[in-house]
């Protein structure tokens, strides 16, 4: 496979589950990100890893959790979501951190 | 005022014509500019990446930023319908550390046969 992949592509859980979201990039780049994207709303930026360290984390709550094993892995782990929580989760990577960024197809995540 | 502001559209055009999607921004730092393509259910494709003022040209598509006017402009020449998505523009001042793209709102467009 090439490029950023994600899985899985659609989830449905309820507010009491633990779930995670997987990302992983073919690109040898060495800044990973994920955003959320909600309907009519910018692309919100949630956290950014780089050479596998977290250098941001942007007021995001804490049932939402990163973990970058490596440099090609980046996970979102998931649990007691709201149902404001429901949106497209994308992952992005860039060669170094500012650098322009190549995304994923998404996980759309709907929270009942 | 908003860091980057982008009209939303809805935009429909016919086939074959020139699309001027734009975006402007309040922030002097920005020198790095990008324009995404999103279709329907997919991640943002990165389409065009320009460096401080100027034009730069790929096949049908041409990005334009003009800094003196914090404004920058996507062109699609002989627009098809397969170029029918939402375009995001995006930009950071690319200074050391700061790894934050400032994202559009994102423009929907659509070209009818």
């Amino acid at each position: 496979e090439t490029g950023v992949t994600q899985t899985p592509r659609h989830l449905v859980m309820g507010m009491t589950n633990k779930k995670s979201l997987k990302c992983e990039q073919h690109l040898g780049h060495n800044a990973m990100y994920w955003y959320k994207q909600s309907a009519k709303k910018p692309l919100e930026l949630m956290f950014v890893y780089s050479l596998e360290e977290r250098v941001e984390n942007n007021s995001v709550p804490s049932r939402f959790s990163p973990e970058c094993p490596n440099s090609s892995h980046l996970f979102l782990h998931l649990h007691t979501l709201q149902p404001e929580d429901s949106a497209l989760y994308l992952c992005a990577s860039s060669p170094t951190a500012g650098d322009e960024q190549y995304f994923g197809p998404g996980t759309r995540l709907t929270v009942t | 005022q908003k860091e980057v502001e982008q009209d939303p559209g809805p935009l429909s055009v016919p086939e074959g014509a020139i699309v001027s999607l734009n975006c402007t921004y309040s922030n002097s730092a920005f020198q790095y500019f990008m324009w995404y393509r999103q279709y329907s259910r997919k991640g943002p494709e990165l389409l065009m990446y320009t460096y401080s003022s100027g034009n730069k040209e790929d096949g049908r598509f041409t990005a334009q930023v003009d800094k003196s006017s914090k404004y920058i402009s996507l062109f699609i020449r002989d627009s098809q319908p397969s170029d029918s998505a939402t375009y995001l523009c995006a930009m950071n001042d690319g200074q050391g550390g700061s790894e934050k793209l400032v994202f559009g709102k994102g423009t929907k467009l659509t070209v009818n046969p």
